[in-house]
């Protein structure tokens, strides 16, 4: 069975901190990943979806990759902001269509 | 941009009503999903739609049935509340799964039930 492990459970920086978020899947078998922003009490938000012939995606600050092979993805935020205080998920998707979810990490971003 | 609705943010009913959750997409989207997001459990598939009238099992469907009789509405009905069925729950769509290229995943803000 697919598991995805998201690393650290709960991380708190200063703003302007440059950050890693991990994400990690114990089937390498999967076709995409893609990354969430959750705010409390919110919905996901989609932030990059990394197609299964890519490595990385990248959107304005954020930069995601993806290494199938050791099964481990990373969201990498730069010049972080207290508007980034968030949970962050990442989801894998499976050659069945199925997705598979992380529990998240919490973001805070300290002014 | 996407459109997922979910027609109520926050509700509360009683151990044993029949509820009714509504989530509309606007784009035509084939397949829709509903999960609930539990703390310490993450978010769990509880059904999926592939198209109109089509309708899957996900990983915990006991206690919850599915309608889909448009393409852009898809209904979650818990048949007989229980207290174990408090949570959030979340819709969302997408295009149909295409093998390796595929569209992104999009999401209802999320209707928080609470049963009492």
């Amino acid at each position: 069975k697919q598991e995805v492990t998201q690393i650290p459970a709960a991380l708190s920086v200063p703003e302007g901190e440059n950050l890693v978020l991990n994400c990690s899947f114990t089937d390498s078998a999967i076709y995409n990943l893609q990354w969430f922003r959750q705010d409390p009490g919110k919905g996901l938000t989609s932030l990059l979806l990394i197609q299964s012939s890519q490595r990385e995606q990248t959107s304005g600050r954020l930069n995601a990759s993806l290494d199938k092979s050791s099964g481990r993805s990373t969201l990498y935020i730069a010049a972080s902001q207290p508007g980034d205080s968030a949970t962050y998920l990442c989801a894998v998707i499976k050659p069945s269509g199925d997705m598979r979810f992380g529990a998240g990490t919490r973001l805070t971003v300290k002014p | 941009d996407v459109k997922v609705t979910q027609s109520s943010r926050y509700l509360v009913k009683r151990t044993g009503e029949k509820v009714f959750l509504e989530c509309v997409q606007d784009m035509d989207h084939e397949n829709m999903f509903w999960y609930r997001q539990d703390p310490g459990l993450g978010l769990r598939l509880i059904y999926f739609s592939y198209d109109v009238k089509m309708k899957e099992k996900g990983d915990i469907p006991e206690g919850y049935s599915v309608s889909r009789e448009k393409k852009e509405r898809f209904s979650l009905i818990l048949e007989s509340a229980s207290t174990n069925q408090t949570s959030m729950y979340l819709c969302a769509s997408r295009i149909p799964f295409s093998g390796s290229y595929n569209s992104p995943l999009h999401f209802g803000n999320g209707t928080r039930l609470t049963v009492t």
